[in-house]
């Protein structure tokens, strides 16, 4: 039982490339989120969906979007990367039990 | 929103000491959980307790949902529990929301 997986893991991108983070999860839970966290912080939730086809804004959607296409995936998209969304990136999936979070992807933008 | 404040900000401790972390918030809620996160940035779930006590080894949690604070006891510590513990929690369907954390140094 893998729980909820992103990829990739690690990314350096040059200011204004365009990328796509991948969630995956295998309890089947509704509820997906991203979030992003920064030194010293705690976690930001960028985006969230509360089911297959649905998206809605978090706390810090600017620069960011979103498609939950399938129940299992959540996507998270960079259109024109800038610095300031160097950042580490968490995604996670909500059950009768709580949050599951993923390992994180470590982004730099350069 | 919801607002979540923990305490202290920094814990220093020698191995083998007891601490207790603190997370007071500012509505009531449905959903609220204790993460650990290791020196990797791994978030590791460690408790979903939205009322009531609850002990998992050395770890143990309480939450007082009238009084809108939950505590968490680390009972001799040991360099492996190093990392930032957070408090989050939600209440309904809305978004789970995230306290600073406490970031804990445990000294052989």
């Amino acid at each position: 039982n893998a729980g909820v997986t992103q990829t990739p893991k690690f990314r350096v991108l040059k200011t204004g490339q365009s990328m796509t983070l991948l969630c995956a999860q295998d309890m089947n839970h509704e509820y997906m989120y991203w979030y992003r966290q920064d030194p010293g912080m705690g976690l930001r939730l960028i985006h969230y969906s509360v089911g297959e086809g649905t998206t809605a804004k978090g706390e810090v959607p600017d620069g960011y979007n979103v498609s939950r296409l399938k129940k299992q995936n959540f996507l998270l998209g960079l259109e024109s990367a800038a610095p300031s969304q160097t950042s580490v990136y968490f995604c996670a999936s909500r059950g009768g039990r709580g949050y599951t979070f993923g390992s994180g992807t470590r982004l730099t933008v350069v | 929103g919801i607002q979540v404040e923990q305490s202290p900000p920094d814990l220093i401790l020698q191995e083998g000491a007891n601490s207790t972390l603190r997370c007071n918030f500012s509505d009531s809620v449905n959903n609220l959980q204790w993460f650990h996160q290791n020196p990797w940035g791994q978030l590791i779930n460690l408790f979903y307790i939205p009322s009531g006590t609850k002990q998992n080894g050395r770890l143990s949690a309480t939450t007082v949902a009238t009084e809108r604070y939950s505590l968490l006891y680390i009972s001799s510590s040991q360099t492996t529990d190093s990392g930032v513990y957070f408090c989050a929690l939600n209440s309904g369907n809305t978004p789970l929301v995230f306290g600073k954390g406490t970031r804990l140094s445990v000294i052989a």
